[in-house]
């Protein structure tokens, strides 16, 4: 298995509800991470998760909760989002510092919008 | 924050031409990768190159980079219509936080 699935493809949620993003890769990577992506620009870096720790947090608003239950997972719960929130939220994987340094693994993304 | 500029910003070229996209960076990089991204989905990775590299090559795709400049260049010779997409390079650092930030990319339109 070479990818890094991500559930659900789209979501659509109001300002005042709670959802949850999904992540799962099966190829043994210990660092994943959570990028979003405004249409046209770069992605930004959200979170990375090194062996199942959060390593890096760059700074993001408490709405946007990452919680990584084991290896293979990694969730980003959402909370009391606004509409500049809404953006393509992509997972990814890597093998991480301690297997050497090699690309990256993207899922397809969850295209989200807060209305 | 974003590590540098890309390009141009946009390419169109026809079929069986030659590609070449330009990314520069500001800090110094253990390695710099570039992918491509359709459509606004998720993103696919093409090429790394470390520091001590200078070229390297994956089929019809040849990465340059110059550590002195801060740069590098990705061209894909013998374009097709299916490498109509979004191209970013990325920087991972020597910090060892394991960052990767991305440039602001080059959109290639390759007519048939």
């Amino acid at each position: 298995d070479t990818e890094v699935t991500q559930t659900p493809k789209h979501l659509v949620m109001g300002m005042t509800n709670k959802k949850s993003l999904k992540c799962e890769q099966h190829m043994g990577h210990r660092a994943m991470y959570w990028y979003k992506q405004k249409a046209k620009k770069p992605p930004e870096l959200m979170f990375v998760y090194s062996y199942e720790k959060l390593s890096i947090n760059e700074s993001v608003p408490s709405r946007f909760s990452p919680e990584c239950p084991n290896s293979s997972l990694l969730n980003l719960h959402l909370h009391a989002l606004q509409p500049e929130d809404s953006a393509l939220y992509l997972c990814a994987s890597s093998q991480g510092r301690a297997r050497g340094t090699g690309g990256y693994t993207f899922g397809s993304g969850t295209r989200l919008t807060v209305v | 924050s974003q590590q540098g500029e890309e390009d141009p910003q946009a390419l169109s070229i026809q079929e069986g031409e030659n590609a070449t996209m330009n990314c520069s960076y500001k800090t110094s990089i253990n390695n710099l990768q570039w992918y491509r991204q359709n459509s606004g989905r998720g993103l696919v990775h093409l090429i790394l190159i470390r520091s001590n590299e200078r070229e390297k090559h994956s089929g019809r795709l040849r990465v340059t980079l110059d550590t002195s400049k801060k740069s590098s260049s990705l061209l894909i010779t013998a374009s097709r219509a299916a490498d109509t997409a979004s191209y970013f390079c990325a920087t991972d650092g020597v910090s060892n936080t394991g960052k990767l930030i991305f440039g602001q990319g080059t959109t290639l339109q390759v007519k048939p």
